[in-house]
This record gives structure tokens, sequence and C-alpha cells, in this order.
């Protein structure tokens, strides 16, 4: 069965790097997405990674993926305090259905 | 720009009462989907839809049913809506077309309280 694991909290200082880790269990997922929901808002897309790719690059944000391990990484670079949200990491299955992680908290302090 | 718009963003609705959640997206996608947010399970899908007039059960269906009668418009019922389903709505949209990769848009969601 589909299931994706995340961590619930992670704290860090502003200007740090921010971490966010993710496992699952689909091997024939196509494309694993990560979102980023603020307060009280709907789900903001951050970036995508299509399965044969081990790393996708889009300016803060590093997506890492290892599939053979089934792990999905988000790398936040110099972390604002607006990077404050909860983040979900999601696998795509048939028809586009998407299998999300619980979401990890992340809180960063001035 | 893709926008998927949740008709209400906020609803109290009594124990018993049928719920109407309306969802409308702008960019002729294929499939809609109807996910129920709740702290510490994340998302989870009540339905989806990849054609007008179809459906199918996502992981929990207990309890809601769906309707898409345009290809624009996904609304999900609650026929007799029960404390337990209090909870965040969130409608979402995507377009198999798309050469750049499978990407799902999400509404604001709909927040609903039964009491």
């Amino acid at each position: 069965g589909e299931d994706v694991e995340q961590s619930l909290f992670l704290s860090v200082r502003e200007g740090d790097s921010s971490v966010i880790n993710c496992t699952y269990t689909d091997s024939s997922s196509t494309y694993l997405y990560w979102y980023k929901q603020e307060p009280g808002a709907g789900l903001q897309l951050l970036t995508y990674i299509f399965s044969n790719m081990d790393m996708k690059q889009d300016q803060r944000l590093t997506v890492l993926l290892n599939k053979k391990d089934k792990h999905l990484s988000l790398r936040i670079a110099d972390t604002q305090t607006g990077d404050s949200a909860i983040y979900f990491c999601a696998e795509a299955t048939g028809f586009q259905k998407l299998v999300f992680g619980t979401g990890t908290r992340l809180l960063v302090s001035p | 720009d893709v926008k998927v718009t949740q008709s209400s963003r906020y609803l109290v609705k009594r124990t018993g009462e049928k719920v109407f959640l309306e969802c409308v997206q702008d960019m002729d996608h294929e499939n809609m989907f109807w996910y129920r947010q709740d702290p510490g399970l994340g998302l989870r899908l009540i339905y989806f839809s990849y054609d007008v007039k179809m459906k199918e059960k996502g992981d929990i269906p207990e309890g809601y049913s769906v309707s898409r009668e345009k290809k624009e418009r996904f609304s999900l019922i609650l026929e007799s809506a029960s404390t337990n389903q209090t909870s965040m709505y969130l409608c979402a949209s995507s377009s198999i077309q798309r050469p750049t990769g499978n990407t799902i848009y999400f509404g604001e969601g709909s927040w609903l309280t039964v009491v």
C-alpha cells in the first residue's frame, strides 16, 4: 500500500539551512511533490521532481531523491521567518491522485 | 495562472444538514479531486473525477458523494453532516496535457464546522 512519512516538527534559526525529510513506499510513483501551507491557507506547490531525477534545484530550494531508499528531501537555504509553515511531501499515483505525508511544521526563529 | 476556486471558505452547519461544497477551475482540467485535511493525518483523498460525470472513490468516501455535471465544476456533498466531518476540505485539479510534468493545483480550502 501507499504510505508517506514525515517528521512532524522542525525548528531552525533564521539564516540556517532547513532539511525536511520524507519516505514513501510506492516505487511506481512517477512524480513527487513538495507543498507549503501557511496558516489558514490552501496548499502552494513549491516544487516537484520526476522519478528518474536525483536532484532538482530551484533558487533556495533543493530536492534530493533517493529511489533505492525511497527517500525524498527538501533543503531550504538561508531560511527566513517567512518560510515558517507546514510542508507536505506527496507522491502521485494513478490519475494523479496524491498520497500525502502528515506534514512537517517548520518554525524559523529570528 | 490556474485558478481553483472554492465558493465557501468558512461554513457552520448543524448535524443532519445536507452540505454542498463547490469547486470551480478555469483551466479546462480533466482531473478534479476532493481532499480532507486533519491535524496529524495530512490530506486524505475523498473522491476524484477524471472526466465529466465520472467519479471514483478515494481513501475515505464514506459519508460523502460528489457530482461533476460540467468539466469545470466538482461538488462535494455531505448527505447528512456529522460532527466527525468537521474539517478543512481542499479541492484540486490537474491536466494530463501538461508537457512539463503533472502539476496539481489546489483551492484555498473550505473550513467546515458541524455542530
